[in-house]
Parts: structure tokens; C-alpha cells; sequence
């Protein structure tokens, strides 16, 4: 099963407007990664926030993290058309012994219209 | 620095073949991981290479291996191909000794189809 669950699975705004994606997961994490991936491509690092943090900030990006909830949320302001893509959470639970436990979820597409 | 290539980008394979993809991580990364992205399942971890060793594996039957150079090259192999196996298979490297905590540098995948 996944561990991180985005929410919602697909999304459709128009150029300018804000999105906001959303991050469940299930065990205690040491950290959570946000990562873009265009049609067929490989995944782009976006930004890493650590379960002590619970805002972090680039670019256009905000991501914020409530361990207590078990989630964390995406923010992408003044969307452009570039933003389309598919958009990953990715944790890494706590005492995972240094070995990979990095798992994936499903992504929710963003769809930005010009 | 170049970042993670990995060959073929397509490659159409018929059942029981078996297929092998390369992936060559960024120089002076030696952790590798593998995964395997289909529209159903999402991204799913296959296993994780460091110095040669497989550090973790994934969910997967044992069709599915792979391996790792000394140069950190890595290797996957998929043995009696089934439909299902049709995928995009990514290579993903990082430079942490301590597994991939931190960030993770994606290759462009190869597309597996299986007919």
C-alpha cells in the first residue's frame, strides 16, 4: 500500500490561480518530499521539509507539514501553463535504519490552462 | 555535471523475453534505486544499490534483479517477461551514504512495453 496519498488525484485551474495539493501518510516520517514529474519524464526534486519543520518556503512553492495530522500540503502560487505535471509526495518513515524505505504515492495531476 | 541517463528510453519486448536496462547515476553518487511507474500502482520501488550491494529491495517477484558496478552503474533485469511488466522504469541516484533521506536524482526512464 502507499505510503503517501496525494489528494486530489487530479486538478484543473487556470493560469494565475493557486494551487493546493495535498500529502497522507500513515508512520511517524524523518522527512517528505515533494517531486514534479512531466508526461514520461523522470521526477524533479522540488523540495524537501523535515519532520521538525513545518513550513518551508521556494520559489513559488510552499509546503507545509503536520506531523500530528500525518500530512502535508503543496502550494503552488500564480500557476502557469509550465506547471502542468504530475506532482509526487514521497516520505521517508522514521528508524528506517538508513536503508531506502522512500516510498512513493500516486500524484495528483495538474492541469494549468493558459 | 551530467545528470542520470539511462538506456534505452523505449524498448518493446514480447512475453518470456528477457530484457535488461542500464542506468548510469551522477558521477560521484553511488546510492541507485530502481522503480517502476505504471498508471495503476504509481511509482513503485524495486530496490537500492550502494557500493555494489543491495541495500533494499521491494515488493517484487524474483524476475526481477539487478546489480551494481564498481563505477556505480547499475543494472536491471527482468527475466519471462509478462504484459503486466509493461512500465517506465526509473533510476534514481543520491549521494547519501544513508540511504535516500535526501534527495534523489531522477533519470528519464526507460518505456518497457511487452506484447
Amino acid at each position: 500500500s502507499q505510503q503517501g496519498e496525494e489528494d486530489p488525484q487530479a486538478l484543473s485551474i487556470q493560469e494565475g490561480e493557486n494551487a493546493t495539493m495535498n500529502c497522507s501518510y500513515k508512520t511517524s516520517i524523518n522527512n517528505l518530499q515533494w517531486y514534479r514529474q512531466n508526461s514520461g519524464r523522470g521526477l524533479v526534486h522540488l523540495i524537501l521539509i523535515r519532520s521538525n519543520e513545518r513550513e518551508k518556503h521556494s520559489g513559488r512553492l510552499r509546503v507545509t507539514l503536520d506531523t500530528s495530522k500525518k500530512s502535508s500540503s503543496l502550494l503552488i502560487t500564480a500557476s502557469r501553463a509550465a506547471d502542468t505535471a504530475s506532482y509526487f509526495c514521497a516520505t521517508l518513515p522514521m528508524n528506517s535504519g538508513g536503508y531506502q524505505k522512500v516510498t512513493f504515492g500516486i500524484g495528483t495531476k495538474l492541469q494549468v490552462i493558459p | 555535471k551530467a545528470g542520470v541517463t539511462q538506456t534505452p528510453r523505449y524498448l518493446i519486448k514480447t512475453r518470456g523475453q528477457q530484457v535488461t536496462l542500464s542506468c548510469s547515476p551522477i558521477s560521484g553518487h553511488r546510492s541507485v534505486s530502481w522503480y517502476q511507474q505504471t498508471p495503476g500502482q504509481g511509482l513503485q520501488f524495486l530496490f537500492e544499490y550502494f557500493s555494489e550491494t543491495q541495500r533494499n529491495k521491494g515488493n517484487f517477484p524474483g524476475r526481477f534483479s539487478g546489480r551494481q558496478f564498481s563505477n556505480s552503474r547499475s543494472e536491471m533485469n527482468v527475466s519471462t517477461l509478462e504484459l503486466g511488466d509493461s512500465a517506465l522504469y526509473l533510476c534514481a541516484s543520491s549521494s547519501r551514504d544513508r540511504g535516500l533521506g535526501e534527495t534523489q536524482y531522477f533519470g528519464p526512464g526507460t518505456r518497457l512495453l511487452v506484447l
